[in-house]
């Protein structure tokens, strides 16, 4: 079945450093990807999301390109803040009974230092 | 403001001791999904909703039920709750349609349950 993979944390780095975060997928068809980040005690938001093949998502900074040919998704900034400190699920979209329906990674923690 | 909560955020209750998490959502979505978090799991479908009294199971659903009596409103029920179920619980929604990328969805906070 369907499935996304992530890299294991936490991440741990200085503010100002650079964020890779990978994510990998395996689906059928041709998803939705998405990238949702959850701050301390908070719900999750949808921080940035592609719909097809090479296309970019980006918000706050943060940039995840949709590559089919390596089935990734990977989450970069280019540099980082404390504020971004928070856990990070990569997602997709999966047809299933009619709608859709997010299966997500299991998260990759992320700690940012001053 | 447009939001979806839960009620209540932390719950420690025993085994077997009956428990309901509300969840209400003001936007007038159709979808309403619940979820839970488990360390190294991700989240994972218990139980989803297309609409008012359209109920069915996600990944998950041993020992949950779900009611969807009104379109804002979409209860999680543990009959009779085990140590097992003690996880973080979110609470999701979406408007079917409406120009969003399908998968967008908008999440409560979360619930901690204990069960003890």
């Amino acid at each position: 079945g369907d499935s996304v993979t992530q890299m294991e944390g936490p991440v741990t780095l200085s503010e100002e450093a650079f964020l890779t975060i990978n994510c990998t997928y395996t689906a059928t068809g041709y998803p939705s990807l998405f990238w949702y980040v959850q701050y301390p005690g908070e719900g999750l938001q949808l921080l940035l999301k592609a719909t097809k093949a090479d296309d970019k998502g980006s918000n706050k900074g943060f940039e995840a390109t949709y590559r089919k040919e390596t089935t990734s998704f990977h989450l970069e900034k280019g540099s980082v803040q404390v504020s971004d400190s928070a856990v990070y699920f990569c997602a997709l979209t999966h047809l299933s009974g009619g709608y859709n329906k997010l299966i997500f990674g299991a998260g990759t923690r992320l700690a940012v230092h001053p | 403001e447009a939001q979806v909560t839960q009620n209540p955020r932390y719950l420690i209750t025993v085994t077997g001791k009956k428990l309901t998490v509300t969840c209400s959502q003001n936007m007038n979505h159709e979808y309403m999904s619940w979820y839970r978090q488990d360390p190294g799991l991700g989240l994972r479908q218990i139980y989803y909703s297309m609409n008012v009294e359209v109920t069915d199971k996600g990944d998950v659903p041993e020992g949950y039920k779900v009611s969807r009596k009104e379109k804002r409103n979409f209860p999680l029920i543990l009959e009779s709750p085990s140590p097992n179920q003690t996880s973080l619980y979110f609470c999701a929604s979406s408007p079917l349609g409406g120009g969003l990328p399908p998968g967008t969805q908008y999440f409560g906070p979360g619930t901690r349950l204990t069960v003890l």
